[in-house]
C-alpha cells in the first residue's frame, strides 16, 4: 500500500536554529498538508498545499513556517527560528482529491527544541 | 468553527470486550469523518472513511456509524485483543480543505 514518507523520525535542535522537516507524499496525490501534534494535545492543521500553493493555512502558521515542494517528489515544512514551544511530532499527510477520499498520514517527525 | 469531541478519554476493558468510542462534533455540515488508530509515538493509521451519505462503514471487526444531524460517530471495535490497545482519534473533513481532529480515546485491552 502506497505511504507518506518522513524523514528524519525524530530531530533535535537548539532555540533559535532552523529546522526543515521533509515528506514524500504519495506520488499520483494531489494535496498536501503538515499538522502538528503537541504532546498531550490534539493534532492540529498548519497548512494546506495544492498546485504549487498554499490554499488555507491556520493561525498557528505564522511567519516562521514555510513549505515548499521543490522538486516533483518532495515537500518540505520549514521553521526559521525555532522556539521552544515548537517542541511537537509534526505529521504530513496527502490526499489525491482534497480529502474527499480520506487523507494518508506519514509516521511523523519528533521535533524537539532544546 | 467545528469542534469534535471524543468520549471517554481513556478506556480499559479485558480481552474479547466489545468496544464503543463515541466522537461528536459541532457543525453538521461535513463531507466526511475518518477514524485513526496512533500508537504511542507514532503516526496516524487511517481505519474508516465514512462519506457525509453514509449511515456506516465497516472493516473486519471495525464498524463506525454516523448520524450527521445530530453530530455523532461512534466506532465499535468487536472482540477487542491486546494489540488493540492504543489511541483511536476521529477526524472531521468540513469547510476547507483540511481535518478537525478530536483528543483521542486511549484504549487498553488487557489479556
Amino acid at each position: 500500500e502506497p505511504e507518506v514518507t518522513q524523514t528524519p523520525s525524530h530531530q533535535v535542535t537548539q532555540m533559535g536554529q532552523e529546522v526543515i522537516l521533509r515528506c514524500v507524499p504519495i506520488s499520483n496525490h494531489l494535496y498536501f498538508y503538515w499538522y502538528r501534534q503537541i504532546l498531550g494535545q490534539k493534532v492540529e492543521f498548519l497548512v494546506s498545499f495544492y498546485n504549487n500553493e498554499i490554499s488555507e493555512k491556520s493561525e498557528i502558521f505564522d511567519d516562521q513556517f514555510s513549505v515548499e515542494r521543490p522538486d516533483g517528489s518532495n515537500f518540505t515544512l520549514k521553521i526559521r527560528s525555532t522556539k521552544l514551544e515548537d517542541s511537537a511530532m509534526y505529521f504530513c499527510a496527502s490526499s489525491v482529491g482534497g480529502g474527499a477520499y480520506g487523507y494518508t498520514f506519514g509516521s511523523g517527525t519528533r521535533l524537539t527544541v532544546v | 468553527k467545528q469542534e469534535v469531541t471524543q468520549i471517554p478519554a481513556a478506556l480499559s476493558v479485558p480481552e474479547g470486550e466489545n468496544l464503543v468510542l463515541n466522537c461528536s462534533f459541532t457543525d453538521s455540515a461535513i463531507y466526511n469523518l475518518q477514524w485513526f488508530r496512533q500508537d504511542p509515538g507514532k503516526g496516524l493509521t487511517s481505519l474508516l472513511l465514512i462519506q457525509s451519505s453514509q449511515r456506516e462503514q465497516t472493516s473486519g471487526r471495525l464498524n463506525a456509524s454516523l448520524d450527521k444531524s445530530s453530530g455523532r460517530s461512534t466506532l465499535y471495535i468487536a472482540a477487542s485483543q491486546p494489540g488493540d490497545s492504543a489511541t483511536y482519534l476521529c477526524a472531521v473533513h468540513a469547510a476547507g480543505n483540511k481535518l478537525t481532529f478530536g483528543g483521542g480515546t486511549r484504549v487498553l485491552v488487557k489479556p
